[in-house]
């Protein structure tokens, strides 16, 4: 079964921290994998695209990690601000004709001044 | 500039009484989605739309239906909603290449059933 598990579920870190947050998937076949944001109340917007051959991305603060082999990413983080304090969904495109998404259940960042 | 556009933000109904949502999109995409997502969950896709094919989730209710009139629209009605419903309502979007295309969300529906 396609499945995307993100870890931690919460994490609160102090403003100016670092932090990494983790999705693990087993999808097959795998086509790409998205880091998205998701601010309280507002709609999910992306920060990364990760393809099967790409191992490091970064935009801006954020810097997300795959590693095909062992079906896990990561989003680090880098001087947290406040307005980092989200929900961060990893998103499993499979592969083939119709691009199915499988949604991990997010982690929710609170960063703390 | 928002490029998928949902309304309402915020609607509020009284149980069994039908809802409209709305999205329209200036992206021109081929797919338009509508997930529902419940506090703390991951968004669970309800139904699509790739050009004017329509398809279904398996386990979507019946209580859920969607038109898509033309491209740029996209309507999510729930015919009788029940306390269960309430959530928020995520419409997205995607280009052809559905496996590498960008998806677009916009900034959701929030339903809540009194």
């Amino acid at each position: 079964k396609n499945q995307v598990e993100q870890s931690p579920q919460s994490l609160i870190i102090l403003e100016g921290k670092n932090c990494t947050l983790q999705c693990n998937y087993t999808v097959s076949p795998f086509s790409n994998l998205r880091w998205y944001k998701q601010d309280t109340g507002r709609g999910p917007v992306s920060l990364t695209i990760m393809t099967f051959s790409e191992n490091t991305k970064s935009n801006g603060r954020y810097t997300a990690t795959l590693d095909a082999d062992t079906k896990q990413s990561s989003l680090h983080i880098t001087a947290s601000q406040l307005s980092d304090s989200a929900s961060y969904i990893c998103v499993v495109v499979v592969g083939g004709s119709q691009g199915n998404l499988i949604f991990g259940k997010g982690t929710k960042l609170s960063v703390k001044p | 500039d928002a490029m998928v556009i949902q309304n309402p933000r915020y609607q509020v109904t009284q149980f069994g009484k039908p809802v409209t949502l709305s999205c329209s999109q200036t992206l021109n995409h081929n797919v338009m989605y509508w997930y529902q997502q419940k506090s703390s969950q991951a968004p669970k896709l309800l139904f699509h739309y790739y050009d004017k094919d329509f398809n279904n989730e398996a386990d979507t209710p019946d209580n859920f239906q969607s038109r898509r009139p033309n491209t740029s629209f996209c309507f999510l009605d729930i015919r009788s909603p029940g306390l269960g419903d309430a959530a928020m309502y995520l419409c997205a979007t995607r280009g052809t290449a559905l496996n590498t295309g960008e998806l677009f969300f916009g900034e959701g529906s929030r339903l809540t059933v009194l």
